[in-house]
């Protein structure tokens, strides 16, 4: 069965740089999360699209920006890299209203170190 | 959402069936249990998920208790891949539940040889 993609899988940056974070749903998946695993903690909620809109939204950064475009796929944004960004950046999809579940399915992530 | 509470770690022998437990005492009658696990720096995996009656899948099994203030997830031969991080989460109902994933601190799970 077709999986969420996430790419790239590693990322280096250096501190104050950009990187961006692209996230492919599973097809027929409208709705897309993203999540930050810092070192040793548990995944951390940062944003959420439904059809292109921001549906929810938690500890993101003012430095990060994400969109989610007609294909469904998103995109993660960050800009000014600092140290603490690196992280494991793990997206989730789901198809809302589909009749009998709302599980969430996730990707593989995308390592960013920022040196 | 309700809270839950699990063990930190656990240590299951191989080819032995690892039972994972969850307090959820504060849960509503309308609230689901999910299971999800992560293998080591991979994505978190969803394992299963229940209302009140026991469910199982090719994966594992679920057994909520009939006051539903808590379950156990079952693995019946866990193997040295069962070797993870496992979540127990509870959510909102499933109209209203297009929200996010509030991990917890989970379960470590150790299969040993």
């Amino acid at each position: 069965a077709a999986g969420v993609i996430q790419s790239p899988r590693h990322l280096i940056k250096e501190k104050r740089e950009t990187a961006t974070l692209k996230c492919y749903p599973i097809p027929r998946h409208d709705t897309v999360y993203w999540y930050q695993q810092g070192p040793g903690q548990d995944p951390q909620f940062l944003i959420s699209f439904y059809e292109k809109m921001q549906s929810d939204k938690g500890s993101i950064p003012d430095r990060f920006s994400a969109q989610q475009f007609s294909d469904y796929h998103s995109e993660l944004n960050m800009s000014s890299l600092e140290l603490g960004d690196s992280a494991l950046y793990f997206c989730a999809s789901v198809e809302r209203y589909r009749r009998g579940t709302d599980t969430q399915y996730f990707g593989p992530g995308t390592r960013l170190t920022v040196l | 959402d309700a809270k839950t509470t699990q063990p930190t770690s656990m240590d299951c022998a191989e080819g032995r069936a690892a039972n994972l437990p969850c307090n959820h005492s504060t849960i509503s009658g309308n609230e689901y249990v999910y299971w999800y696990r992560q293998i080591h720096s991979q994505g978190p995996q969803y394992i299963i998920h229940g209302l009140k009656n026991n469910e199982t899948n090719e994966m594992a099994s679920l057994i909520i208790t009939e006051d539903r203030k808590s379950s156990t997830l079952i693995l019946p031969h866990a193997t040295l891949r069962d070797t993870a991080v496992y979540y127990c989460i509870v959510r909102a109902p499933m109209k209203t539940s297009y929200d996010k994933v509030i991990f917890g601190p989970g379960t470590s799970l150790s299969v040993i040889p």
